[in-house]
């Protein structure tokens, strides 16, 4: 199946700074979601973003399906961006969103 | 416009017992996947379901678990005769036509074998 590899497994930030997140696939996608996990468990969808560049607020992500990578922005980071970050796939039709291992993000005051 | 619900958000159950996990979709949505996440690990697919049809269930272990999505009410995964490996947090996502549209989780269930 698709391997999807995120980077860098663990990153610690100091409250204002700025960072980037990986995430490389191994096939073509139709389909390809950040997700950020809260402390809580809770887990909420970033972006939806097979392809191209979205902005939202502080975050953003460009995804070059060609070259098999996602990248997700965060800006002056917070102390609620703490949590974990996933990046998920989707090979082809009607099949299953696959996760990568996710990148957890510490933001110090 | 409610989200996705799970319930309950915690379950305790003892060796042996039958775990049952309930799933109501986003308004709209007919389309139902079921994740499972251990400790420090990210999210296992289970299975992928609509109404009364399972489209596919290879991530589903072979015995003891089961899911559905009837056409009136919620999905249940249901898993007989639980094992402490079965302690986990479940997700339920739903999404309104296919796995290529956004996906959006509900809260999780965390059960417990004891």
């Amino acid at each position: 199946g698709i391997q999807v590899e995120q980077s860098p497994p663990d990153l610690i930030l100091q409250e204002g700074a700025n960072s980037t997140l990986r995430c490389n696939f191994s096939d073509s996608v139709n389909n390809l979601q950040w997700f950020h996990q809260n402390p809580w468990g809770q887990l909420i969808n970033l972006f939806y973003i097979p392809s191209g560049t979205k902005q939202n607020g502080r975050l953003s992500a460009t995804t070059v399906a060609t070259e098999r990578y996602s990248l997700l922005y965060i800006s002056s980071s917070q102390t609620t961006d703490s949590g974990v970050y996933f990046c998920a796939v989707v090979p082809g039709a009607n099949s299953k969103l696959t996760f990568g291992k996710g990148i957890t993000l510490s933001v110090r005051p | 416009n409610a989200g996705v619900m799970q319930n309950p958000r915690h379950l305790v159950r003892r060796r042996g017992q039958e775990a049952r996990l309930r799933c109501s979709p986003m308004k709209g949505h007919s389309h139902v996947y079921w994740y499972r996440q251990l400790p420090e690990e990210g999210l296992k697919f289970m299975v992928y379901l609509q109404k009364e049809n399972i489209i596919d269930e290879s991530g589903m272990p072979k015995e003891r678990f089961s899911a559905e999505f009837p056409k009136e009410g919620p999905s249940i995964l249901r898993i007989q005769q639980v094992v402490r490996g079965d302690s986990a947090a479940y997700f339920c996502a739903s999404s309104p036509r296919d796995s290529n549209e956004k996906l959006f989780f509900g809260s999780g269930t965390q059960l417990s074998v004891l």
